[in-house]
């Protein structure tokens, strides 16, 4: 798998955006990053994927860099709810799949407070 | 209408017991999975089944094992349960052709004594 590397935790104040940083600069050319969050005693949660493109959807927004070594997701006005684990997941492609094999790493505490 | 149900969501039981974990998913999903998440919450693949069909075992005691009777459930039985099975188990299922967008379930919180 592509390794990532993510701060170990962020705050933010409620109403701002919230903006966590990824890096992988092993991804290869056809490996995408994924981005999930656990929120406390729940099950993860997918937030958005992209492979070189910018995204968005309702959730979020994903800025990938030019040479694809590193992302930022960007909770845009974040709430107290958003408060959770924020994983960066680049899964393997091997053979044009990666038969749905996620590794979760440490990922990044984000509290969103008041 | 819950996506990914798991049942039960507590289970504390004793050393050496036998228990099982229900997962359901009524998206209609191909592939279902189960994670386990350690007490120093990292969160790791067991299993992954595609139409009642193992495609992903990672490295799991062979006190483990999952069961597909249908593509909508994946049960998951423990046999001779040990301490280092505490922990959380979570469900997900992911749609054909979207594999890495999981839906995971609630979790089973599973503490052996």
């Amino acid at each position: 798998d592509a390794k990532t590397t993510q701060p170990t935790s962020m705050d933010c104040a409620e109403g701002r955006a919230a903006n966590l940083p990824c890096n992988h600069s092993t991804i290869s050319g056809n490996e995408y990053v994924y981005w999930y969050r656990q929120i406390h005693s729940q099950g993860p949660q997918y937030i958005i994927h992209g492979l070189k493109n910018n995204e968005t959807n309702e959730m979020a927004s994903l800025i990938i860099t030019e040479d694809r070594k590193s992302s930022t997701l960007i909770l845009p006005h974040a709430t107290l709810r958003d408060t959770a684990v924020y994983y960066c997941i680049v899964p393997p492609n091997a053979g044009g799949t990666s038969y749905g094999k996620l590794t979760f790493g440490q990922g990044t505490i984000l509290t969103v407070h008041p | 209408d819950t996506a990914v149900s798991q049942t039960p969501k507590y289970l504390v039981t004793q050393m050496g017991n036998d228990k099982s974990i229900k997962c359901e998913q009524n998206l209609g999903h191909d592939t279902m999975y189960w994670y386990k998440q350690d007490s120093k919450k990292f969160l790791k693949i067991m299993f992954s089944y595609n139409n009642k069909e193992l495609i992903i075992n990672e490295t799991v005691p062979n006190r483990f094992s999952p069961k597909s009777p249908d593509k909508a459930h994946l049960n998951l039985h423990i046999n001779s349960l040990e301490l280092g099975d505490s922990a959380v188990y979570f469900c997900a299922s992911s749609p054909s052709g979207a594999l890495e967008t999981q839906y995971f379930g609630p979790g089973t919180r599973l503490l052996v004594l």
